[in-house]
C-alpha cells in the first residue's frame, strides 16, 4: 500500500517549458493539497481541492495550473517554467474527519534552468 | 495571509538535553496546531498535534504546551537524541480550511 506517491522525484528543465507534477494517492481523502518549499519560507501553499472537480487558489498559485478529475490524482503544471519556480513540492492528502492530519508524499526537487 | 511565526530558525542541543521551539500565531480561529517532524529527502510527518481546548499534550519524550491568552505554543524534545536531528515545523488549522506553517526550525542534535 504506497499511500501517497509523486513522480517524477527529481526534474531538471528549461525556462519557458512546460513541467507536470503528479501525485496519485491509494486512500481515497477527500483533500488534496501542494505545496512548495525554500528555506527560510517552510510550506507555502499552492492550490488545493476538496473533491473531484472542486479546486481553489492557496498562497502562491501563480504561474501553476492544477487539474482533478479523478479522487485520486491531483497533479500540478507549471505551464512556463521559470528560475523562481525552482523548488521542492509536495503534495499531501487529508481526511477531514475530527484529526485534521496531512499526509505528504515524498516530494519532487524540481531544478528550473 | 494568516502568519504562524517560529523560533529559532535553527537549535542545536547536545544528546540527552532539552529542544524547545516556539510558534506564535495570529488567526483566533485556529483550531488544530500540529507539528511536524521533516528529515532530509522526505516529505513532513504529523509529529504530535494539539487543540485549543487543552494547554498541554504529552507523548513520549514529545510535550506541546499552549498558552491560549497569548497565541502562543512549544515543542518541548525531552530526552533529545541524535534520531531527533530534523526539521520541525509547528501550523495552524482554521477548521480544516487549510494550514498555514511557520518557517520551520532545523534542530541537530550533538552526539
Amino acid at each position: 500500500d504506497a499511500g501517497i506517491t509523486q513522480s517524477p522525484r527529481y526534474k531538471i528543465t528549461e525556462t519557458g517549458r512546460q513541467v507536470t507534477l503528479m501525485c496519485h494517492q491509494t486512500w481515497s481523502h477527500s483533500y488534496m493539497f501542494w505545496y512548495r518549499q525554500d528555506l527560510g519560507h517552510g510550506l507555502r501553499l499552492i492550490y488545493y481541492s476538496a473533491a473531484a472537480d472542486i479546486t481553489d487558489k492557496g498562497e502562491v498559485p501563480d504561474g501553476y495550473v492544477v487539474s482533478r478529475s479523478k479522487t485520486e490524482n491531483f497533479p500540478l503544471t507549471l505551464e512556463s517554467a521559470t528560475r523562481s519556480q525552482t523548488s521542492v513540492y509536495f503534495c499531501a492528502t487529508q481526511t477531514r474527519d475530527f484529526y485534521n492530519e496531512q499526509f505528504f508524499g515524498p516530494g519532487t526537487r524540481l531544478t528550473v534552468l | 495571509q494568516q502568519q504562524v511565526k517560529q523560533s529559532p530558525q535553527s537549535l542545536i542541543v547536545q544528546k540527552g538535553g532539552i529542544s524547545i521551539i516556539n510558534c506564535a500565531y495570529e488567526n483566533t480561529a485556529f483550531d488544530y496546531f500540529p507539528w511536524y517532524q521533516q528529515f532530509p529527502g522526505k516529505g513532513p510527518a504529523l509529529l504530535i498535534a494539539i487543540r485549543p481546548d487543552v494547554s498541554e499534550k504529552k507523548e513520549g519524550r514529545f510535550t506541546i504546551s499552549f498558552n491560549k491568552s497569548a497565541k502562543q505554543f512549544s515543542l518541548h524534545i525531552m530526552d533529545s537524541q541524535p534520531g531527533d536531528s530534523a526539521t520541525y515545523f509547528c501550523a495552524g488549522d482554521n477548521y480544516g480550511q487549510n494550514f498555514v506553517f511557520g518557517p520551520g526550525t532545523r534542530l541537530s542534535v550533538l552526539p
